[in-house]
């Protein structure tokens, strides 16, 4: 059974970091794209970073420059390095899982870890 | 940057067919995909490549994809149905969700 599981929120004061964390069960993270979307209070779903199984990298303008995708093939996690942060980055963050196959899409997500940037 | 465009809210009866539109240029050209999220809860893949179900979403949900338009569709809608509705496209190495669309059974 696909489980994702994701930690690390918590309440930052701009300008703070933060390393989120996303552990994965029942596949492998390396043969899969993997993504971090964020939702923020209210809004709705804003895809954020991915990682594809080449290791490669991409992000959106939004967080371009202070947001790093990496994963830990031991571990199978996956983490996001979020710096600078924004009263704007106040969201939930989901780890969700490309399709093997269909990278277009997400066919698992994780539960969401909340980061809240105030000061 | 690509678009996708949601109707911010739908109403239905229950028992009724509701339909919630996502618009984008040429959508047509590419594969939608639609999730469901209802409060508190991660979202949940209901419909992908246009018109396919996962298992265990029931049949009463299906999708359409054509020219610039991608429908959800759900008929007999039951209480159970009342959730916010997100589409979603891929457009030259981006993920890109619509705005959402709430729909609430009255």
């Amino acid at each position: 059974e696909v489980q994702l599981v994701e930690s690390g929120g918590g309440l930052i004061q701009p300008g703070g970091s933060l390393r989120l964390s996303c552990a994965a069960s029942g596949f492998t993270v390396t043969n899969n794209y993997m993504s971090w979307v964020r939702q923020a209070p209210g809004k709705g779903l804003e895809w954020v970073s991915v990682i594809y199984t080449d290791d490669s990298t991409s992000y959106a303008d939004s967080v371009k420059g202070r947001f790093i995708i990496s994963r830990d093939n031991s571990k199978n996690t996956m983490y996001l390095q979020v710096n600078s942060l924004r009263a704007e980055d106040t969201a939930v963050y989901y780890c969700a899982k490309h399709e093997y196959g269909d990278y277009e899409h997400f066919d698992y997500w994780g539960q969401g870890t909340l980061v809240t940037v105030s000061s | 940057s690509y678009e996708l465009t949601q109707p911010p809210s739908v109403s239905v009866s229950p028992g009724q067919t509701a339909s919630i539109t996502c618009s984008g240029d040429k959508l047509g050209d590419k594969y939608a995909y639609w999730y469901q999220q209802k409060p508190g809860q991660s979202p949940v893949r209901v419909i992908f490549q246009d018109t396919k179900r996962p298992s265990g979403i029931p049949d009463r949900i299906s999708g359409s994809n054509s020219g610039n338009t991608a429908t959800l569709t759900i008929s007999g809608t039951q209480a159970m149905d009342e959730a916010d509705y997100y589409c979603q496209a891929w457009d030259r190495g981006l993920w890109v969700f619509g705005g959402g669309t709430k729909l609430t059974v009255l």
